[in-house]
């Protein structure tokens, strides 16, 4: 059974669009995350959230925004997608909010590709 | 100055050698480290804290130097399978951030 859950796999899109990843954790966990790792392989937290708690890092563009329909599930909705937007996302999850101290548990990753 | 710094690599080791990677980290106030492990085209997975003492897990050896803001990784008796991208993370409690260095990538050749 997999832990973490990425939906689709391969997003190949063209500049303009609006695009979703969906994920999903059946680990009970009460945060989830969602990162995004570049060609250089750079991986860098765009969002923490738990129920009570939204944390944006501050480089993200408003183009993208979570959305957590319920604990298990934590959505990356993004507008107007760019070049530079092109790369693997990952969703994550660990128990509890306290971040430095839980073991981050990954997705496979998305890997999007904007045209 | 990156925050989180490692030699990308890629080291290339035969099987049965010892290898070692460092990170530095700039932000003194850092407060847990950590070593994940992510193979080609995968996610990213856990290896081991790093504590303040040090610590060993099998045949991987974690050590922190605070003083000089840097820990290490130390892999004894490499195996094939121990071909990886090793990943350095630091978290800052004041800064509420978790960040990952861009990797060091390992390669034990048969």
């Amino acid at each position: 059974d997999t832990a973490v859950s990425q939906t689709p796999k391969y997003l190949v899109t063209q500049m303009g669009n609006d695009k979703s990843i969906k994920c999903e954790q059946n680990l009970g966990h009460d945060t989830m995350y969602w990162y995004k790792q570049d060609s250089k392989k750079f991986l860098k937290i765009m969002f923490s959230y738990n129920n009570k708690e939204l944390i944006i890092n501050e480089t993200v563009p408003n183009r993208f925004s979570p959305k957590s329909p319920d604990k298990a599930h934590l959505n990356l909705h993004i507008n107007s997608l760019e070049l530079g937007d092109s790369a693997v996302y990952f969703c994550a999850s660990s128990q509890g909010v306290r971040l430095g101290n839980n073991e981050q548990f990954f997705g496979p990753g998305t890997r999007l590709t904007v045209l | 100055r990156k925050e989180v710094e490692q030699d990308p690599g890629p080291f290339n080791v035969p099987e049965g050698a010892t290898v070692a990677f460092n990170c530095t980290y700039s932000n003194s106030a850092s407060q847990s480290f950590f070593w994940y492990r992510q193979d080609c085209r995968k996610e990213p997975k856990l290896l081991m804290s790093v504590y303040s003492s040090g610590n060993e897990d099998g045949r991987f050896t974690a050590q922190l130097n605070r003083a000089s803001q840097y820990i290490s990784l130390l892999i004894r008796d490499s195996k094939l399978s121990d071909s990886a991208t090793y990943l350095c993370v630091v978290f800052s409690g004041s800064a509420r951030q978790l960040t990952f260095g861009s990797g060091t990538q390992l390669t034990v050749l048969p």
